[in-house]
């Protein structure tokens, strides 16, 4: 099993849909939460960090279960300049390295 | 306030040869990690440098070896290249090692090897 896994997309939306990606992790011992957002050919740039009580950010929501080592993210109103790919991204704490999942492509579409 | 640097933006090797990647981390950062992107997949973990020492290690090979210089910049060096190195190379700095720090990456180095 994969240290973190995602939905593999892609997932194509029209304009102003709510959009929500899933993620889970393996390392119950895991500390730290993030999604990170890709656009084509450039580097990762962190979106959000993802709480244990869950957060929001304009638009965004991202909601964290560490029973079920289950996160997610929710996108409202989605816009056109929202088409990236959502990479999960999970760190087990000190001395551990981050972690990637393979990311879930949106395309919002006019 | 300059963000990661890397150099070269590209380049094109040929199997067998051996390549040097840079990395200058973000004013403040300390740490400065590797990842290895290949086309449609998420950045995999190569290694982690904080006190000029290798901190973390991934699944890579030891022709995969790195630097971490007094100034907190990086090289990554990777020996005997293969058809299956081509990608792109991320580095991303930080604060600190403790993992709580969020990572910030460079433009990224994209290596084809032919």
């Amino acid at each position: 099993r994969k240290e973190v896994e995602q939905d593999p997309g892609p997932f194509n939306v029209p304009e102003g849909a709510t959009v929500a990606f899933n993620c889970t992790y393996s390392n119950s011992a895991s500390q730290s939460f993030f999604w990170y957002r890709q656009d084509c050919r450039k580097e990762p740039k962190l979106l959000m960090s993802v709480y244990s009580s869950g957060n929001e950010d304009g638009r965004f929501t991202a909601q964290l279960n560490r029973a079920s080592q289950y996160i997610s993210l929710l996108i409202r109103d989605s816009k056109l300049s929202d088409s990236a790919t959502y990479l999960c991204v999970v760190n087990g704490g000190y001395g551990q390295n981050f972690v990637f999942g393979p990311g879930t492509r949106l395309s919002v579409l006019p | 306030d300059a963000g990661v640097t890397q150099s070269p933006t590209h380049l094109i090797k040929t199997r067998g040869q051996q390549v040097t990647l840079r990395c200058s981390p973000k004013s403040g950062h300390d740490t400065v990690s590797w990842y290895q992107q290949a086309l449609g997949q998420g950045p995999q973990f190569i290694f982690q440098y904080y006190e000029e020492e290798e901190r973390q290690r991934g699944n890579f090979p030891d022709r995969f070896s790195g630097h971490q210089f007094p100034n907190y910049s990086s090289e990554l060096n990777v020996n005997a290249l293969l058809l299956g190195d081509s990608a792109l190379y991320l580095c991303a700095s930080s604060f600190g090692d403790s993992g709580a720090n969020v990572l910030t990456f460079g433009a990224g180095s994209r290596l084809t090897v032919l």
